[in-house]
């Protein structure tokens, strides 16, 4: 039983293309992120909806835009992909509230923008 | 912004021995976390430390916070080759900011 699930795992496409990133969590918990790790493994949070509102929105072009059908699910669209784009994105959830028991990560799908 | 910092970068020991990866921080923390990256994997959460507590121990890790300092160690005991991974520490904040903010990670191998 995956925990965090992430589809796809790889991602290959050109620039100027559009792609999402969908991402499901089977734990119940209320808060999901998404976090975008470069190829120094430096990783960076994007979005962070609780319940799904949004209540983080990191300094990310608008390109990028989260969407919460429910609050098991949180999908990533990137619209006109560019060569920067290309990292590895990570889905996370957590309970609501003050962390007290870690994030849980799903696998990660790796972009890469041709 | 990046809040966490790690050190070493890089550490390479060999199996039997002890590892320790020290991260250092800048703002006032409502807890700490260390995470494990394996290669081409997701982040599995190890260990959390409050800002209350100074030392913490879960099987063969050990953590310790300075708030003071505003330091952490993890120290991994007896490491095996399957301890080879990204360490990462990450600091969740206080005054509501409902985000981890991870450092740079350190990198490490154990030779069998």
């Amino acid at each position: 039983d995956t925990a965090v699930s992430q589809t796809p795992k790889y991602l290959v496409t050109q620039m100027g293309n559009d792609k999402s990133i969908k991402c499901e969590q089977n734990l119940g918990h209320d808060t999901m992120y998404w976090y975008k790790q470069d190829s120094k493994k430096f990783l960076k949070i994007m979005f962070s909806y609780n319940n799904k509102e949004l209540i983080i929105n990191e300094t990310v072009p608008n390109r990028f835009s989260p969407k919460s059908p429910d609050k098991a699910h949180l999908n990533l669209h990137i619209n006109s992909l560019e060569l920067g784009d290309s990292a590895v994105y990570f889905c996370a959830s957590s309970q609501a509230g003050r962390v007290t028991y870690g994030y849980t990560f799903g696998s990660g799908t790796r972009l890469t923008v041709v | 912004s990046q809040q966490g910092e790690e050190d070493p970068q890089a550490l390479s020991i060999q199996e039997g021995e002890n590892a320790t990866m020290n991260c250092s921080y800048k703002t006032s923390i409502n807890n700490l976390q260390w995470y494990r990256q394996n290669s081409g994997r997701g982040l599995v959460h190890l260990i959390l430390i409050r800002s209350n507590e100074r030392e913490k121990h879960s099987g063969r890790l050990r953590v310790t916070l300075d708030t003071s300092k505003k330091s952490s160690s993890l120290l991994i005991t007896a490491s095996r080759a399957a301890d080879t991974a990204s360490y990462f520490c990450a600091t969740y904040g206080e005054g509501g900011s409902e985000k981890l903010v991870f450092g740079k990670g350190t990198k490490l191998t154990v030779n069998p």
